[in-house]
């Protein structure tokens, strides 16, 4: 069955890098991505990686993806205090199938 | 370029009262299209989703209905509210056969 998971928070220094970090199970999936939700506010797709790479880099951004160990992640150098968010991993199928989000992992950013 | 809007942003009702929440995107046809609730705290969990008007797939069984009157419109009903609806809800709309979806600025309900 289809099921994503990530540690639920993660605390970083400001400047420090962030490692944001995600499994999931089914191995059919097409791509792969991160969304960011800031508070009260709808989500905003970060990234995404299709599943035949390993990385992606974007600026501050770098996915990587490990398809033998179902392993996502996503790093953010330099950290921001604009980088305290809930970031969701999420992986699509082929055809007209919904995403299937993890549970978020909440961000929070010490300066 | 594509735009997807949902109203009203915040409302406030009463058990027992009804519901009824909008959304709309511009410049795609044919979209999918879908709804998801999000707890205080929680994770997203996906309530309906169309692929077209008129086709609605319920992912949860609750007091929650979907229609999809026009191409571009979808809308998130209830007769009558319960405490446990209170939530973020979120619209959002993917390319026919596509992958990415994208999101609205989100909807939020308590229910007092």
């Amino acid at each position: 069955g289809e099921d994503v998971e990530q540690s639920l928070f993660l605390s970083v220094r400001e400047g420090d890098s962030s490692v944001i970090n995600c499994t999931y199970t089914d191995s059919s999936s097409t791509y792969l991505y991160w969304y960011k939700q800031e508070p009260g506010a709808g989500l905003q797709l970060l990234t995404y990686i299709f599943s035949n790479m390993d990385m992606k880099q974007d600026q501050r951004l770098t996915v990587l993806l490990n398809k033998k160990d179902k392993h996502l992640s996503l790093r953010i150098a330099d950290t921001q205090t604009g980088d305290s968010a809930i970031y969701f991993c999420a992986e699509s199928f082929s055809g007209n199938t919904p995403l299937v989000f993890g549970k978020g992992t909440r961000l929070s950013v010490i300066a | 370029s594509q735009t997807i809007h949902q109203w009203p942003a915040t409302l406030v009702q009463p058990v027992g009262s009804p519901l009824s929440l909008e959304c709309t995107v511009e410049g795609t046809s044919n979209p999918n299209l879908y709804w998801y609730r999000q707890a205080a705290g929680r994770g997203l969990q996906l309530l309906f989703y169309s692929v077209g008007i008129g086709q609605i797939s319920s992912e949860v069984p609750q007091n929650l209905s979907a229609s999809r009157p026009q191409d571009r419109q979808f809308i998130l009903s209830s007769k009558k509210l319960l405490l446990s609806d209170s939530g973020f809800y979120l619209c959002a709309w993917q390319r026919s056969s596509g992958n990415t979806i994208y999101f609205g600025e989100g909807s939020w309900l308590t229910v007092v």
